[in-house]
């Protein structure tokens, strides 16, 4: 079975940029998330879709990033313009059933970002 | 609001040696409590676990961990560790459906 695919694994920008961050998550799956990862810290959840809609987007910084899941597969996020403080890096997950916080979410290897 | 404190953000141990990682919980509901692995460059893996069936949580590679309510406590455990055990590892309490990690703790093992 293929696990959770992202890319790109690295990408390097300078602030005010855009960037965008693909993630195709395990066939099936009903939930995506995407996490933030800073240095030194626990992924921190930015927002989470079950199928196609958004369960919790709390913390996404919406002036800032987007999200999207058409089709309830895969998904992209975006960040428009960077700001230094997003380099971290940004990790997808799935899992396969409603979200429910039992469940085993399966987490994609990352994509390093660094703003300069 | 869910939270969980990982004591210790590096732990050394020797080849062979008791592994113990140390994680305490918050919760105002019954908890479900996970431990993940994180090797350099990967994505995070389950370890184990605990959604209030058995107390002790037996995981892969060795692992396991035991709920304490009284101690508000889920301690990761690993009786002999190994070279390829050296990774960071993260708590995490799940609840709203969410997670919520710790800040991690990274293992050194030494020979």
């Amino acid at each position: 079975e293929a696990g959770v695919a992202q890319s790109p694994r690295y990408k390097i920008i300078e602030k005010r940029q855009s960037v965008a961050f693909w993630c195709n998550p395990i066939s099936g799956h009903a939930t995506l998330y995407w996490y933030q990862q800073i240095l030194g810290q626990g992924p921190k959840l930015l927002i989470q879709f079950q199928n196609n809609g958004v369960v919790d987007d709390s913390q996404l910084p919406k002036d800032r990033f987007s999200a999207e899941r058409l089709k309830g597969v895969d998904s992209t996020l975006k960040i428009q313009p960077a700001k230094l403080e997003d380099s971290a890096v940004y990790l997808c997950a799935s899992s396969l059933l409603g979200g429910m916080s039992t469940d085993t979410q399966y987490f994609g290897p990352g994509t390093r970002l660094t703003v300069l | 609001a869910q939270s969980v404190t990982q004591l210790g953000s590096h732990v050394s141990v020797s080849e062979g040696a008791l592994v113990l990682l140390r994680c305490n919980y918050s919760s105002s509901v019954p908890p479900y409590l996970f431990w993940y692995v994180q090797y350099p460059n990967q994505g995070l893996q389950l370890l184990l676990k605990y959604t209030s069936a058995a107390t002790l949580v037996k995981g892969i590679n060795g692992f396991e961990a035991e709920f304490k309510k009284s101690e508000t406590s889920f301690h990761l455990t690993k009786p002999s560790a190994h070279m390829s055990d050296a990774a960071e590892y993260f708590c995490a309490v799940g609840g709203g459906n969410k997670l919520t990690f710790g800040t991690g703790t990274q293992l050194k093992v030494e020979l």
